[in-house]
């Protein structure tokens, strides 16, 4: 089985300014790691990926996010953020050999001026 | 390529009512995954249908169910509804390959209301 651990229900940050969304996971296995974004009212957009290869990720709108498996970490970064950013950001991973996936919790990314 | 579609967009029922709702996978995709997120509860597993058969089923009662038709398309089921299962309901479709590297896309999801 895995698990999923955002530490950070919320992230208030101003606009321009970098930001850290932390996510650690447990698993007994490999596992691939995926970051969703959730937009108020609406679904979940895939934001980025690691599912072998690189251990850095990257997605078009700015976002990275770097597979740490010694210290089971996926944690999302963007240097400069914008007010558009503000959203849901869920952590998720599923174990090689498995079908589904387990989220963590979500944390609330908010943007300011 | 349209994405996953999701209807209805919203649903009101009343306790001990029937919903369904309806899930249309991304062309291609054969698996279809159903998630239940709860306020406070996150995003839970419910249901996992590929090629027509239900694959695995997350920990819900059996009041919750399903199909896959023979167009992938999906149903979900809710029997006997509860306050508590007021929830989005989110579908997400991927190629199958269960196990491998596989990636869920996500539907817009159904706002389910129980009053």
């Amino acid at each position: 089985a895995q698990s999923v651990t955002q530490l950070d229900s919320q992230v208030p940050v101003f606009e321009e300014a970098p930001v850290e969304l932390r996510c650690n996971y447990s698993s007994s296995v490999s596992v691939y790691l995926f970051w969703y974004v959730q937009y108020p009212n609406q679904g979940l957009q895939l934001l980025l990926k690691y599912l072998s290869g690189s251990t850095l990720v990257e997605s078009i709108n700015g976002f990275e996010a770097e597979f740490n498996k010694s210290q089971t970490s996926f944690h999302l970064r963007k240097p400069s953020v914008h007010i558009s950013d503000t959203a849901e950001y869920f952590c998720a991973v599923r174990g090689r050999g498995y079908s589904t996936l387990t989220f963590g919790k979500g944390t609330m990314l908010l943007v300011s001026p | 390529e349209a994405g996953v579609t999701q209807s209805p967009t919203h649903l009101i029922k009343t306790r001990g009512q029937q919903a369904t709702l309806r899930c249309s996978p991304i062309s291609g995709h054969t698996s279809v995954y159903w998630y239940q997120q709860a306020l406070g509860l996150g995003l839970q597993f419910l249901l996992w249908y590929d090629e027509g058969e239900e694959r695995n089923r997350g920990n819900f009662p059996p009041r919750f169910s399903g199909r896959q038709f023979p167009n992938y398309s999906s149903e979900l089921n809710v029997n006997a509804l509860e306050l508590e299962d007021s929830a989005l309901y989110l579908c997400a479709s991927s190629w199958g390959d269960a196990g491998g590297p596989d990636t869920q896309y996500f539907g817009p999801g159904t706002r389910l209301t129980v009053l």
